[in-house]
């Protein structure tokens, strides 16, 4: 199975709001609401910041926020401060019992 | 204090062996879906397999680049995963992670992450 689509780099000045895609299939996206949103710092392990599409864990600031649409689910981030700056990757559930990720975007915070 | 700790990780050749190991501590692992996800040097995660808890059947899942080559398995009064690499291939070289699947938030989340250990494959 593919790898979760996603752009390659976003950017956005402090303030700002700004959304990444991650767009799959009919098997995985489209077909479960096991979407998950992950934040990557460089040489850090990932952190999870949203779970089940558009849910939170706790301690994760509601300037993040997740959605989904058909085949495609959505990252934004509202309020973009400097320290939002890393790699996000989404992830879904698919069918035969795996899991995807996608490709990772890099968020530049200009 | 919860965490994940890896270990096991590092300098194979290709068609070599290695065991990872992943040790739990701060809750009891024995109830939850353990996964393992790897990063290539300077690419994206991939998942690559999980062991349900036992209380689930304690099946596995792996991801097709590694079935048939990699084992998952677990050790619930050690409160410890493993992951068994067979057949090593150079593009099995990535950091490791171990992680919980579907643990406080939501199914198929990965809540806690170890910090990875580095596996490399080459001659």
């Amino acid at each position: 199975q593919s790898a979760l689509a996603q752009p390659a780099s976003v950017s956005g000045s402090p303030g700002q709001s700004i959304t990444i895609s991650c767009t799959g299939t009919s098997s995985d996206i489209g077909r479960y609401d096991y979407v998950s949103w992950y934040q990557q710092h460089p040489g850090k392990a990932p952190k999870l910041m949203i779970y089940n599409v558009s849910n939170r864990p706790s301690g994760v600031s509601d300037r993040f926020s997740g959605s989904k649409s058909g085949n495609t689910a959505s990252l934004t981030i509202s309020g973009l401060q400097a320290e939002d700056e890393g790699d996000y990757y989404c992830s879904s559930y698919s069918t035969s019992s795996t899991l995807l990720f996608g490709g990772g975007t890099k968020l530049t915070v200009l | 204090e919860v965490q994940l700790v890896e270990s096991g990780g590092g300098l194979v050749k290709p068609g070599g062996s290695l065991t990872l190991s992943c040790a739990a501590s701060g809750f009891t692992s024995t109830n939850v879906w353990m996964s393992w996800v790897r990063q290539a040097p300077g690419k994206g995660l991939e998942w690559i397999g999980r062991i349900k808890s036992k209380t689930d059947g304690g099946t596995t899942d792996y991801a097709a680049p590694v079935k048939g080559r990699f084992i998952i398995s677990r050790d619930d009064s050690k409160n410890m995963v493993y992951l068994q690499m067979k057949s090593l291939k150079i593009e099995d070289t990535a950091v490791y992670y171990c992680t919980t699947e579907g643990y406080i938030y939501g199914y198929h989340a990965f809540a806690m992450w170890g910090q990875g250990t580095m596996v490399t494959v080459s001659s």
